[in-house]
């Protein structure tokens, strides 16, 4: 069975602080994909990744970077947090075949207080 | 730019009524459409996709979609709506302009009554 993990359901931190979202999938994907998740605006990609260490950025970006150093591994950072980047944060994985077949992990709230 | 747009923020049905979640898309394109649907605290689950086969493509759980051309629609069915069915759901666009990247509509919180 298909299986995306994420580290953490539920993170708070302060403002300024680094902050690090963990992602694992089990089955070999090559795509990996980072979205945020915000009431009335449905889902915006902030990064995605296509291989071990290749990044694109997406819609929003700004604030966020990521890295991918082994292939079932993606991780989202947020360099200094802010309370404007409190949400809802959506990891995804999907097949080099089928890019857009995307398999989701349960999702990390975080709140920047 | 392709776009999705989901024309209901809240539906409410009672149980065992049907369901009818609406989504129009802009495209330049023959587009690839997706649903997805969310249950509360769990990731998106892909529920059904369109990619220029048949118009009308069934899904998990008793849903459908068709794809109408002429309308720019891609509205999501069910004939007999269930408790379980409570989620929100997701239209997605296929965007070839852009890389090819994905694109979310707002989303469409469902309610069921009982």
């Amino acid at each position: 069975d298909v299986k995306v993990t994420q580290s953490s359901r539920y993170l708070v931190k302060r403002t300024g602080e680094k902050v690090f979202l963990e992602c694992v999938q089990d089955m070999d994907h090559e795509n990996m994909f980072w979205y945020r998740q915000d009431p009335g605006l449905g889902l915006r990609l902030i990064y995605f990744s296509y291989d071990v260490k290749m990044k694109e950025k997406g819609d929003i970006p700004e604030g966020y970077s990521v890295s991918r150093e082994k292939k079932e591994r993606f991780s989202l950072i947020l360099e200094s947090a802010s309370t404007n980047q409190t949400s809802m944060y959506l990891c995804a994985s999907s097949d080099l075949t089928d890019l857009y077949e995307q398999y989701f992990g349960p999702g990390t709230r975080l709140t920047v207080t | 730019a392709q776009s999705v747009t989901q024309l209901d923020s809240h539906v409410s049905v009672s149980e065992g009524t049907p369901v009818l979640l609406r989504c129009n898309y802009s495209s330049s394109y023959s587009p690839s459409l997706f649903w997805y649907v969310q249950h509360p605290n769990k990731g998106l689950q892909l529920l059904l996709k369109y990619t220029s086969a048949a118009t009308l493509v069934k899904g998990i759980n008793g849903f459908e979609a068709e794809f109408k051309k002429s309308e720019t629609s891609f509205h999501l069915t069910k004939p007999s709506a269930h408790m379980s069915d409570a989620a929100e759901y997701f239209c997605v666009v296929r965007d070839m302009n852009r890389d090819d990247k994905i694109i979310f509509g707002k989303g469409t919180r469902l309610h069921i009554l009982p």
